[in-house]
């Protein structure tokens, strides 16, 4: 079955330490984003990445890194500099679309992080 | 870039009865409007899309009404469910080169049975 898959689904994190939330998506889709979800809110873009080795800040970068290394896997860090991470991080893919096509994002079923 | 605003933030209706759920956008060369349903802990799925040129797309019970003068789209539910219960969200393209999605608010659904 193809899809995109979010490991783990809850991760627990101390103060002062970075995590890494998986991403792997077996679509073929060449464009990927993470987005972080806080209760009762909208989803916020927190970076995304068109192709592989190329990856742009969404609108809340700040104290997250990523890295694009093959299609299939776009890894969120969650650095110590994030303030207030507790937060639900959904990953989705897309084709890339061409001459302004856009199309169906796919997401994962997302990770659930709280700092303890 | 883009500005999308979604309204009402919650909405209740009894099961059987229609909701509807609106959603502006700022930029007007936006050419896709997807909507997304959220069941509680888990991530949005696609449940209906329009492109910029068609006003009007149905599928079953959910429709969408796109309207580029006004810059407006909703989604229509008819005979809803207590299934139907569950967050919504809107989007619309930022239309520079990256073309990603921007996402209203989201709106809590809670059809009662």
């Amino acid at each position: 079955d193809g899809g995109i898959t979010q490991s783990p689904k809850y991760l627990f994190r101390k103060e002062g330490q970075n995590v890494t939330l998986s991403c792997e998506q077996n679509l073929n889709h060449d464009a990927m984003y993470w987005y972080r979800q806080d209760p009762g809110q909208g989803l916020r873009l927190i970076y995304y990445s068109q192709i592989v080795n190329d990856f742009q800040k969404g609108d809340i970068a700040e104290g997250y890194s990523v890295s694009r290394e093959k299609k299939e896997s776009f890894p969120l860090t969650v650095t110590s500099a994030q303030k207030n991470p507790t937060a639900f991080y959904l990953c989705a893919s897309s084709i890339r679309g061409g001459s302004g096509m856009n199309t169906e994002a796919f997401f994962g079923q997302g990770t659930r992080l709280t700092v303890v | 870039g883009e500005n999308v605003e979604q309204h009402p933030s919650t909405l209740s209706v009894q099961e059987g009865d229609s909701a509807v759920i609106k959603c502006t956008y700022s930029d007007s060369a936006s050419n896709y409007f997807p909507w997304y349903k959220q069941e509680l802990g888990k991530g949005p799925q696609l449940i209906i899309d329009i492109r910029s040129n068609v006003g009007e797309k149905k599928d079953q019970r959910i429709a969408v009404t796109l309207n580029k003068t006004a810059k407006h789209f909703s989604l229509h539910i008819t005979e809803t469910q207590p299934e139907d219960s569950a967050v919504y969200f809107c989007a619309a393209p930022w239309m520079d080169s990256s073309y990603k999605l921007i996402f209203g608010s989201g709106t809590r659904l809670l059809v009662r049975p």
